[in-house]
Formats: C-alpha cells, sequence, structure tokens
C-alpha cells in the first residue's frame, strides 16, 4: 500500500459544529503532516507529527486541533470555524521527519457556512 | 528564511512540444532536496521528480527532467513530449534540515494548459 487516504473527500460544516478530518497511511512512514490550500496558492504547512509526538505547530488557531492516535492515522479536530477556513486540507507522510520522500493523499475540501 | 519561487504564473504548450517551467530558490543550508510536485484537479498532489542537492547529476523521470544549478539556485523542469494529461498546476518545492527540518517550502505555482 502506497497510499495516503483522506476522508472524507467533502465537508460541509456551520460555525458551531464540530467535525474530524481522518488521515491514514499503511507505508510505515514516521512522520505525519496536515497543510491547508486555498485556491490557486501552494499548500501552507499547520502541524507536524513525528512518532506520533507534535513536531511542529505553525501557529495554527486552537480550534484546529490536531490528533496522532497511532503510527497509522492522522486526525484533525475541527470546531468554531470561520468561512475564511474554507480550503482544501492535504495530509501527507514520509518515512521520518527530514530530508524528502513525501506522500500527499488527495484531500478534504472543507467548507464552512 | 528559505524562498521559491515560480516567475511564471501560467504557461502553455502544444502537444508533442517541449516545455520548461522555472524555479529559483533561495538557503543557506547544503544539504537540501528539491522537488517538481504535479497538482491536477482531481487536488491530488503527485511527486514528478525529486533531486538531491549533493548529486551533481540532473534528475530524470521518463519525459521529465530537471536542470539543477546549484550555485545560480535553479531548478527548471522540462517536459518533452507533452501530452494533454500534463495539464495542471505544477508546484516547486524544498526541503532541508536545519530550522526548516521537516518542512516543504513552495512556490507559487505555474499553471500549465496543454493546447491540442
Amino acid at each position: 500500500d502506497t497510499e495516503v487516504t483522506q476522508t472524507p473527500k467533502h465537508l460541509v460544516m456551520g460555525m458551531t459544529n464540530k467535525k474530524s478530518l481522518k488521515c491514514e497511511q499503511h507505508m510505515g512512514h514516521r512522520a505525519m503532516y496536515w497543510y491547508k490550500q486555498k485556491a490557486k496558492k501552494p499548500p501552507e504547512l499547520m502541524f507536524v507529527y513525528s512518532y506520533e509526538k507534535l513536531s511542529i505547530n505553525e501557529s495554527v488557531p486552537s480550534r484546529f486541533s490536531p490528533e496522532c492516535p497511532n503510527s497509522s492515522l492522522l486526525n484533525l479536530h475541527l470546531h468554531a470555524l470561520q468561512p475564511e477556513d474554507s480550503a482544501l486540507y492535504l495530509c501527507a507522510s514520509s518515512p521520518t521527519q527530514g530530508l524528502g520522500g513525501y506522500t500527499f493523499g488527495s484531500g478534504t475540501r472543507l467548507t464552512v457556512v | 528564511a528559505q524562498t521559491v519561487t515560480q516567475s511564471q504564473p501560467e504557461m502553455s504548450v502544444q502537444e508533442a512540444e517541449t516545455v520548461t517551467l522555472s524555479c529559483t530558490y533561495d538557503t543557506s543550508e547544503s544539504d537540501y532536496y528539491l522537488f517538481w510536485y504535479k497538482q491536477p484537479p482531481s487536488r491530488q498532489m503527485i511527486l514528478v521528480i525529486r533531486q538531491e542537492a549533493y548529486k551533481q547529476q540532473n534528475a530524470t523521470e521518463n519525459r521529465f527532467s530537471v536542470n539543477f544549478q546549484k550555485a545560480a539556485k535553479s531548478f527548471s523542469l522540462k517536459i518533452s513530449d507533452s501530452q494533454l494529461g500534463d495539464a495542471a498546476m505544477y508546484f516547486c518545492a524544498y526541503n532541508a534540515g536545519g530550522t526548516s527540518y521537516g518542512k516543504l517550502t513552495f512556490g507559487q505555482g505555474t499553471i500549465l494548459t496543454v493546447h491540442p
């Protein structure tokens, strides 16, 4: 299995809702990443997990809460989002946190209404 | 801070022709990777080609090749025999150790259109 699987593919949520995005990989990678991408813009790093521990938080608002329950799974919990949080959320993994070897998922398209 | 610059917001090419996408970067690191990613409308970020900075030989993957000029900090992508399926947004990206350990820094992207 050489894929990163993200669910759901599309999500519409209200500003008072709580929802979660899920990312899964079975390549034995020990680093996992969340990126946010606006239309026609490059992805922006949000969080990095290395060996299930949070390694990098790029000053992301607390309404985004990441979780890494095990080495194969990465979640992003969403609460009280704003319309400007609408974007494509990409998950990626790599063998370790460091140089090269990233595999991306196909993303979750999030719309906040 | 490391930066990646793609100076061509849009490019177009005729099917079967060759096109070159430009990328420059700025870094003080000596050990780093450079990448070209393709993102079609399907949204999947697909790795096209990867270059390790310590390797002098330019990377090649089938119809895709790079011109890596380390001293000039330039990393261009050449697509030969362009196909309709090559149409996508292309991102140049950089990854290094040091303080940016594990972070991919992307350029602004180039939208490639392929005309039949």
